[in-house]
Order: C-alpha cells, then sequence, then structure tokens
C-alpha cells in the first residue's frame, strides 16, 4: 500500500498568511494526487486534483504542486473561511489512501 | 443539482449487519465509478470500497475484504455497502463518494452528507 505522510499535522496562521502544506507519498505516483479541504461536520471537498489541476470554482489563492513522491498545497493569502483540515490522497492505486490532515487553525 | 444522499446508518452489535444505501440524484449514475470512504470522527479519511461502472471490477480496503460488499443498482441511481460480522472499529462515518467516467478518475468530486455507523454492545 502507498503511504501517504503529511506535514505538518496542524499549523496556525493569520488571514493574509500564505501557508504550505506537504505530502509525501512512499512511492512514485507521478502526479495522481489530489487535495481535499473539509470544515467540522461537512463532507470533503475537491480542491485540486493531477497534482496541480483546479476543480471548478475553488478560489485561485490555492493551487498545488509535485510530482513523483513530493507534493504541495499552497494557500497564498489565507482568508477567514479557509480555516478548516486539507487532507491529501493519492489516486494513482488501489487502496486508495490519504494523508493523515494538516488543520489550519487561527494563531 | 447533483446530490448525493446515504442512508441506513444506525447502531449495531459486534457481529451484526447494515446495508448503506446511496441515492444519486442530478447526473448519469451509471457512468460514474463511485466509492464509499469512511471517518471516525476527528480522524482522517479511510477509503473502503470501489466499483466500476459496470459493476463487474470492485476494490476493498485490507481491513474489510471479505466482510464487507459493495454495489450498485443503475436502474434506481443507488448504491450499496452491505456490511457483515461488523466491528467496533467499523464505527464510522460513512460517504458515498463520485470519482470520475474513467478508470483514471479515482478522485472525489461529489460526496454526501454521510452516514454514521456505531457498532458497539
Amino acid at each position: 500500500d502507498i503511504q501517504m505522510t503529511q506535514s505538518p499535522s496542524s499549523v496556525s496562521a493569520s488571514v493574509g498568511d500564505r501557508v504550505t502544506i506537504t505530502c509525501q507519498a512512499s512511492q512514485d505516483i507521478r502526479s495522481w494526487l489530489a487535495w481535499y479541504q473539509q470544515k467540522p461536520g461537512k463532507a470533503p471537498k475537491l480542491l485540486i486534483f493531477a497534482a496541480s489541476s483546479m476543480e471548478s470554482g475553488v478560489p485561485r489563492r490555492f493551487s498545488g504542486s509535485g510530482s513523483g513522491t513530493y507534493f504541495t498545497l499552497t494557500i497564498s493569502s489565507l482568508q477567514p473561511e479557509d480555516f478548516a483540515t486539507y487532507y491529501c490522497q493519492q489516486t494513482n492505486s488501489f487502496p486508495l489512501t490519504f494523508g493523515g490532515g494538516t488543520k489550519v487553525e487561527s494563531k | 443539482q447533483v446530490h448525493l444522499v446515504e442512508s441506513g446508518g444506525g447502531m449495531v452489535k459486534p457481529g451484526g449487519s447494515l446495508r448503506l444505501s446511496c441515492a444519486a440524484s442530478g447526473f448519469i449514475f451509471s457512468d460514474y465509478h463511485m466509492n464509499w470512504v469512511r471517518q471516525v470522527p476527528g480522524k482522517p479519511l479511510e477509503w473502503v470500497a470501489y466499483i466500476s461502472p459496470s459493476g463487474t471490477t470492485f476494490h476493498y480496503t485490507d481491513s474489510v475484504e471479505g466482510r464487507f460488499t459493495i454495489s450498485r443498482d443503475d436502474a434506481k441511481n443507488s448504491l450499496y455497502l452491505q456490511m457483515n460480522n461488523l466491528r467496533a472499529d467499523d464505527t464510522a462515518l460513512y460517504y458515498c463518494a463520485r470519482a470520475g467516467m474513467t478508470t483514471l478518475i479515482h478522485w472525489f468530486d461529489l460526496w454526501g452528507p454521510g452516514s454514521l455507523v456505531t457498532v458497539s454492545s
């Protein structure tokens, strides 16, 4: 199974900050990576697929990059509605696996 | 409006069974690969099961293999998860999640609100 390791597990940030979350795969997954945002009590929401392609309707302050085993999600200027937990997911092969999550909290 | 809505969750004793359903609307259900994903509250997401549009290809996470069965009824626009021999560590919120229309797309662009399954004596 492909293990997905996210870091940090939590980050404290202020509105306007640039936030970067990393996700490392235990083996090469090419560009088969997705990012999700989840708010308390809600289902996850797809932000990024294929490592860097933005889902329709997602604000442009979100961006994804990387390939192979190392990936990043960047929020260029954190907004109040961005405080949430973020997950990466490898979509390269079954079993599909998620990272442990990164909680973005208010400083 | 495209929607997925799960039902069938509840409390069951260890060793018991439950059948989750997911009703799809607003899109051509038969075209899509479908999945179940679960989440223990406060914990990360865990993919559980996959079924192809034809209903002939399946994948399961190891911990549910042989106990859970994913199926679909395209005439009813519905996805199912039959869960047998339930264990305490199956307790979670179960989400129905839509993937793509091709075998290359295994990210989830549409999720239901979830159905809570509690396994406890």
